[in-house]
Order: C-alpha cells, then sequence, then structure tokens
C-alpha cells in the first residue's frame, strides 16, 4: 500500500498567514493526489484534485503543487472558516489512502 | 445540485450485519463510481470500496474484503455497503462519495461526499 505523510500534524496560525501544509508519498503517484477540508462534525469537502487543479467554488487563495511524491497545499491568506482539518489522498492505486491529517488552529 | 444522503446506520453487536444505503440525486448516478469512505471516532479518514458506475467492478480494502459488500441500483440512484460479521474496530461515521468519472480501473478522483451515518458495533 501508498503511505501517505502529511506535515505538520497541527499547526497554530493568525487570520491572514501563509499556510503551508506537505503530504508525501511512499512511492510515485504522478499528480493523482487529492485535498479535502474537513471542520468538526461536518462531512469532508473536496478541495484540489490533480494535485493543482480546484474543484468548483473553492476559493482562489487554496493552491496544490506537486508531483511524483511530494506535495503542497498552501492557503495564501488564512480566513476565519479556513479553521479545519485537512487531508491529503492518492488515488493512483488501490487501496486509496489518505493522510492522517492536519488540523489547522486559530493560535 | 448534487446531494447524497446517507442511511442505516445504528448499534449493532459484534459478528452482526447491517446495511447501509446512500441515496444520489442531482447528477446521472449510472455515469459515476461510488465509494464508501469511514472515519472512526477521533481518527483520520480511511477509504472501503468503490464500485464503478456500471456496477461491473469493485475494490475493497483489506480490512473489509470477505466481510463487506458494496452494491449500487442505477434505477433507484442507491448506493448500498452491506456489512457482515461486525467487529468493534468497524465503529465509525460512514461517507458515501462521489467520484469524477465512471470507472474504477482508472481511478478518478472524489468530489462530493454525504453527511455520513454512524455505525456503533458494541455489544
Amino acid at each position: 500500500d501508498i503511505q501517505m505523510t502529511q506535515s505538520p500534524s497541527s499547526l497554530s496560525a493568525s487570520v491572514g498567514d501563509r499556510v503551508t501544509i506537505t503530504c508525501r508519498a511512499s512511492q510515485g503517484i504522478s499528480n493523482y493526489l487529492a485535498w479535502f477540508q474537513q471542520k468538526p462534525g461536518k462531512a469532508p469537502k473536496s478541495l484540489i484534485y490533480a494535485a493543482s487543479s480546484l474543484q468548483s467554488g473553492v476559493p482562489s487563495r487554496f493552491s496544490g503543487s506537486g508531483s511524483g511524491t511530494d506535495f503542497t497545499l498552501t492557503i495564501s491568506s488564512l480566513q476565519l472558516e479556513d479553521f479545519a482539518a485537512y487531508y491529503c489522498q492518492q488515488y493512483n492505486t488501490y487501496p486509496l489512502t489518505f493522510g492522517g491529517g492536519t488540523k489547522v488552529e486559530i493560535k | 445540485e448534487v446531494q447524497l444522503v446517507e442511511s442505516g446506520g445504528g448499534l449493532v453487536q459484534p459478528g452482526g450485519s447491517l446495511r447501509l444505503s446512500c441515496a444520489a440525486s442531482g447528477f446521472t448516478f449510472r455515469n459515476y463510481a461510488m465509494s464508501w469512505v469511514r472515519q472512526a471516532p477521533g481518527k483520520g479518514l480511511e477509504w472501503v470500496s468503490v464500485i464503478s458506475g456500471s456496477g461491473d467492478s469493485t475494490y475493497y480494502a483489506d480490512s473489509v474484503k470477505g466481510r463487506f459488500t458494496i452494491s449500487r441500483d442505477n434505477s433507484k440512484n442507491t448506493l448500498y455497503l452491506q456489512m457482515n460479521s461486525l467487529r468493534a474496530e468497524d465503529t465509525a461515521v460512514y461517507y458515501c462519495a462521489k467520484h469524477e468519472g465512471p470507472f474504477i480501473v482508472v481511478v478518478t478522483a472524489i468530489d462530493y461526499w454525504g453527511q455520513g451515518t454512524l455505525v456503533t458495533v458494541s455489544s
């Protein structure tokens, strides 16, 4: 199975900060990488697919980059509604696997 | 508007069975692969199973293979997950999720999620 490692597992940031979350795959996955946002008690929401393409309706302050084994999710200017957990997922190979998550908290 | 509404969760004893349903609307259901993804209390996301748009292809996580069966009824726009021989470690919120395309040999990303249904396995 492909292991997905996210870092950091949590971070504290202020409104307006630039935030970067990294995701590393245990083997190459080309660009078959998605990012999801999950708020407490809610279902996940799809943010990015194919490593860098925004899902419809996702604000442009979110961006993704990377290919192969190393990927990043960047929030250019953190807003109140962005405080949540973020998960990466590879969909190159079954079983589909998720990173352990990154919790973005208010500083 | 895409809507996915899960149902069928509840409390079940170890070794018991449960069938989850996911009613889909707002898109042409038969044209899209569907997955089940679960989340144990306080834990991360775990993919469980996927089925192609036509229903003729499926994949499972090793943790549920041989115990869970994914299926769909395209005439009813409904996805199912039959769960047998349930264990305490199957306790989780189960989400259905829509993929961006119909096939599963070439995987596409998940684009929509349901709100989830809680399954608790306990005596």
